[in-house]
């Protein structure tokens, strides 16, 4: 398994509130991402970073911001989460294989509900 | 709107048969496709990978075949067991931004 883990696993919070999920890996991939995962919406792009201080925004990146100060850890916040903000959040990281092919490995997951 | 289409949400195969999957995609930019396979309250675990340029990958039970005229990739698994029902996903890389599909379950019976 990919050194990919992510804090915290699970998160009560209420409107309004903010909110830093951490994703931390060891396996020193140049990128990282933030997803989330809705019904019927498969995985949606928040953010990505290509390397340190490098970030660029997703399909759904309203609402949402992110940072990248080391390679090992990047980092979502939910300046002010609202209710629509409920999902499950994955991390991932990629870079090219021993085949010269992209692999992309996901992290646990984060169940974040906004009350 | 959705670049990669799942367009069939369940499939439902029998233990030692074939069972395929099928992804529409529509930008002619991306570089690789990906499947992935997702249990329940677990992140997806990456399968397979395909490069725009070539048509075919197999890697033990799974092959991805990409058909770049009709913008369309498919898995297939050969032959399916019982563990291998989860949601997959499809996804498409364009330089390492990747855009996925809605996800098909399958579910292979005994």
């Amino acid at each position: 398994d990919a050194g990919i883990t992510q804090s915290p696993r699970h998160k009560v919070t209420e409107t309004g509130t903010p909110v830093t999920l951490r994703c931390h890996q060891t396996e020193n991939h140049r990128y990282m991402y933030w997803y989330r995962q809705d019904p019927g919406h498969g995985l949606r792009l928040i953010h990505y970073s290509y390397g340190v201080k490098d970030t660029d925004k997703g399909e759904v990146s309203d609402g949402y911001s992110v940072s990248r100060s080391k390679t090992e850890d990047f980092l979502l916040t939910l300046e002010s989460a609202t209710s629509s903000q409920t999902s499950v959040y994955f991390c991932a990281i990629s870079d090219t294989g021993t085949s010269g092919a992209y692999e992309q490995y996901f992290g646990p997951g984060t169940r974040l509900t906004v009350t | 709107d959705q670049q990669v289409k799942q367009n069939s949400p369940s499939l439902s195969v029998q233990e030692g048969r074939i069972s395929i999957l099928n992804c529409d995609y529509t930008n002619s930019m991306f570089d690789y496709f990906l499947w992935y396979k997702k249990y329940p309250a677990e992140g997806p675990t990456f399968l397979i990978s395909i490069s725009s340029i070539k048509d075919k990958n197999e890697d033990g039970r799974f092959t991805v075949f990409l058909n770049k005229s009709a913008k369309h990739l498919s898995l297939h698994i050969v032959p399916s067991q019982p563990g291998d029902s989860a949601v997959y996903f499809c996804a498409a890389s364009d330089f390492n931004k990747f855009y996925f599909g809605s996800g098909t379950k399958l579910n292979v019976k005994p």
